[in-house]
């Protein structure tokens, strides 16, 4: 079935130092999307990138979908401890309604202050 | 606007018991979702609703019913639980708006099967 691998599933830095999660997908997408979830919270909806090569920014985090719109990576530059959660990237599930979405296995990042 | 609500927060059940899953929203979307979280297996859909009246099967559908009741809510339950059912459960919901699709979550049920 439809599969969006993500990596790494953990990562463990020392505030200040930069973190990147892939996302890779053996389709074409139509879209990707991120979450972030914080420890014992619920995912939160952080942004949708669409164009090929498109590259958005927040503060921060630098996300980027890639040309062929197969994979997808956040970078978190300076990592502070807010930054400490799991970070999922989502596609449209194929064969589904609209608003279906195939999540990653999400990569949990820890943050040493 | 409360968003999306689920209750309880937290369930213990024995094997074989019963229990509904209870998820409502005020923001007047018309899909919803209900998923199972299990460490390293990130998030996976158990049913969804695409409308009111409409429910349809996600990737785990084993062992669980759903009833969308009206357009705010939409339930989950389980018939006869079993420990490998014990995961937190979110309920979400969908918006398509100026381009962006979006997913809204609630806070979560965490279930434990004994």
């Amino acid at each position: 079935g439809q599969q969006v691998m993500q990596i790494p599933q953990y990562q463990h830095v020392q505030e200040g130092e930069d973190f990147t999660t892939y996302c890779n997908s053996s389709t074409t997408l139509s879209n990707i999307q991120w979450y972030k979830q914080r420890p014992g919270g619920h995912p939160v909806f952080l942004i949708q990138l669409v164009k090929s090569g498109e590259v958005k920014k927040q503060k921060r985090l630098t996300f980027q979908f890639g040309e062929a719109k197969k994979n997808s990576s956040l970078h978190i530059t300076a990592t502070q401890t807010t930054d400490v959660g799991t970070y999922f990237c989502a596609a449209p599930a194929y064969g589904g309604s609209q608003g279906n979405l195939i999540f990653g296995k999400g990569t949990k990042l820890s943050v040493k202050p | 606007n409360a968003g999306v609500t689920q209750t309880p927060k937290f369930q213990v059940l024995k094997t074989g018991q019963s229990m509904t899953l209870q998820c409502a929203q005020d923001m007047n979307h018309n899909s919803m979702y209900w998923y199972r979280q299990d460490p390293g297996m990130g998030l996976r859909l158990i049913y969804y609703s695409a409308s009111e009246g409409t429910t349809d099967k996600g990737e785990v559908p084993n062992g669980y019913n759903v009833s969308r009741l009206n357009k705010r809510e939409f339930s989950l339950r389980l018939e006869s639980a079993a420990p490998s059912q014990t995961s937190v459960y979110f309920c979400a919901t969908y918006r398509f708006a100026g381009g962006v699709n979006e997913q809204f979550f609630g806070p979560g049920t965490r279930l434990t099967v004994l």
